[in-house]
């Protein structure tokens, strides 16, 4: 398809194990992004990539949250030693080269459960 | 610190009726971003329209018009003649130029039912 593709696009863990989210962005969009929304709240910024870099990893809560995109293109959010409250959608999102607009194109996100 | 208010948690119309979404926002910044983003039930966010803080026209998109008003922090998103596709969770969502455009800080959005 055309747009950003997200999976798995659900992920049911138990509590300590390790989970890994991929997204493969719109063919051609340099710039990807990672937030995450939990139930009844709007999208939080985690990590955001310009090319193969994070250029800002501000928004990951700590450090059992990670992020790569090693060609540029797929991205996977992994997240280690998964706790209760990590249960959210991920969601992530790319956007073509040039300046930053704020039009970003989502996918229909990754829903973890951690039980 | 940068805050987005939408104090409407859920709407619901009747088709063809007219609804006014608010949003008030917080920043500290001089130079700074405003979007909507409609979340259909599918799950991905899709922009509706960014607007920035020297630019106070309101704008208007067929049923869509947006009325930004610097004086009361305040950027509203009116539907007009609603319709059930219409049935979606609105965020409405802020940046700074400092932050670049990619870091959204975002409202926790209104869910709005259009009942037939």
């Amino acid at each position: 398809g055309a747009g950003v593709s997200q999976t798995p696009s659900n992920k049911v863990t138990e509590k300590g194990k390790y989970v890994e989210l991929r997204c493969d962005p719109i063919s051609g969009h340099t710039a990807l992004y990672w937030y995450r929304q939990s139930l009844g709240q709007g999208p939080e910024f985690l990590i955001y990539f310009q090319g193969t870099g994070a250029a800002d990893d501000s928004g990951l809560p700590n450090d059992r949250f990670f992020a790569v995109r090693p060609e540029g293109s797929v991205s996977t959010l992994k997240i280690q030693r998964t706790e209760r409250g990590d249960s959210a959608v991920y969601l992530c999102a790319s956007s073509p080269p040039g300046y930053h607009t704020g039009e970003l194109f989502f996918g229909e996100g990754s829903r973890l459960t951690v039980l | 610190a940068q805050k987005v208010t939408q104090a409407q948690t859920e709407i619901s119309v009747v088709e063809k009726e007219d609804v006014t979404l608010d949003c008030v926002y917080e920043t500290r910044d001089t130079t700074y971003y405003l979007f909507w983003y409609k979340q259909p039930p599918s799950g991905e966010l899709v922009f509706l329209i960014r607007r920035n803080s020297f630019d106070e026209q309101n704008e208007i998109s067929g049923r869509y018009s947006w009325n930004f008003q610097k004086s009361t922090s305040s950027f509203n998103f009116t539907i007009t003649a609603s319709q059930v596709v219409d049935s979606a969770v609105y965020f409405c969502a802020l940046s700074t130029s400092g932050a670049g455009s990619y870091q959204l800080t975002f409202g926790k959005g209104t869910k709005l039912s259009v009942i037939p």
